[in-house]
């Protein structure tokens, strides 16, 4: 079975510029989570998308955004991208609508580098 | 604010030695604690969710409690190994399914 996917590995872009990130979960899982890691600080929640629905957001600018499509995969878009944007994002899946007790599955990240 | 604090940030451990670090997080609202395991270059696993108070959970040579009334959550290793080098983050869920992490806790076994 296949894990939780996320493209790119790694994304450099400049000032101003728009990113997009990419997760497919889990087969069966209805649940993706987004997180930003700055380096030196924790998981930072930015958006949770369950059966296509904006479920919650994080403390995050207007400019982080996002979607989940029919087939559960979704996309995380950060426009006027700024130096601070460089993170690791991390997506994850799980089964149900929220964690509801269940674990959530990582994929192996997008390294975003703001130049 | 919710707040959720893991103690030490980071660990040097004699390979062989027991270990265990510390979640804290609020007593209200609480639904479940969740405990992963995050290594260098890989993404974070799940070890354990836990629910009751006074919840005991074991994998292998980990092990975590849970209690819920005073609000804490310890994680416990026995017998370190090299492998078990990584972050450990815990994550407090509450009653709305929001999950809320600690900052995690570094963990370096020596060999």
């Amino acid at each position: 079975e296949a894990g939780v996917t996320q493209s790119p590995t790694h994304l450099i872009k400049t000032r101003g510029q728009q990113a997009t990130l990419r997760c497919s979960p889990i087969s069966g899982h209805t649940s993706v989570y987004w997180y930003q890691q700055a380096l030196g600080l924790g998981l930072q929640f930015l958006l949770w998308y369950d059966e296509g629905e904006e479920r919650n957001r994080g403390n995050f600018p207007p400019r982080f955004s996002g979607r989940q499509f029919p087939n559960y995969s979704s996309e995380l878009n950060v426009n006027a991208l700024e130096l601070e944007d460089s993170a690791l994002y991390l997506c994850a899946s799980s089964p149900k609508w929220g964690a509801t007790n269940e674990k959530l599955f990582f994929g192996s990240g997008t390294q975003l580098s703001v130049l | 604010i919710l707040n959720v604090e893991q103690s030490p940030q980071s660990l040097h451990v004699q390979e062989g030695d027991s270990t265990n670090f510390t979640c804290s997080f609020p007593s209200s609202n609480f639904y479940a604690l969740h405990w992963y395991r995050w290594e260098t270059a890989k993404s974070p696993e799940a070890l354990f969710v836990m629910t009751l108070n006074g919840d005991e959970k074991k994998k292998g040579r980990i092990s975590a409690t849970l209690n819920t009334k005073e609000g804490y959550s310890y994680l416990y290793i026995k017998g370190s190994q090299p492998e078990d080098s990584a972050t450990y983050l815990c994550a407090f869920e509450d009653s709305n399914y929001q999950l809320i992490w600690g900052a995690g806790t570094k963990l370096i076994i020596k060999p």
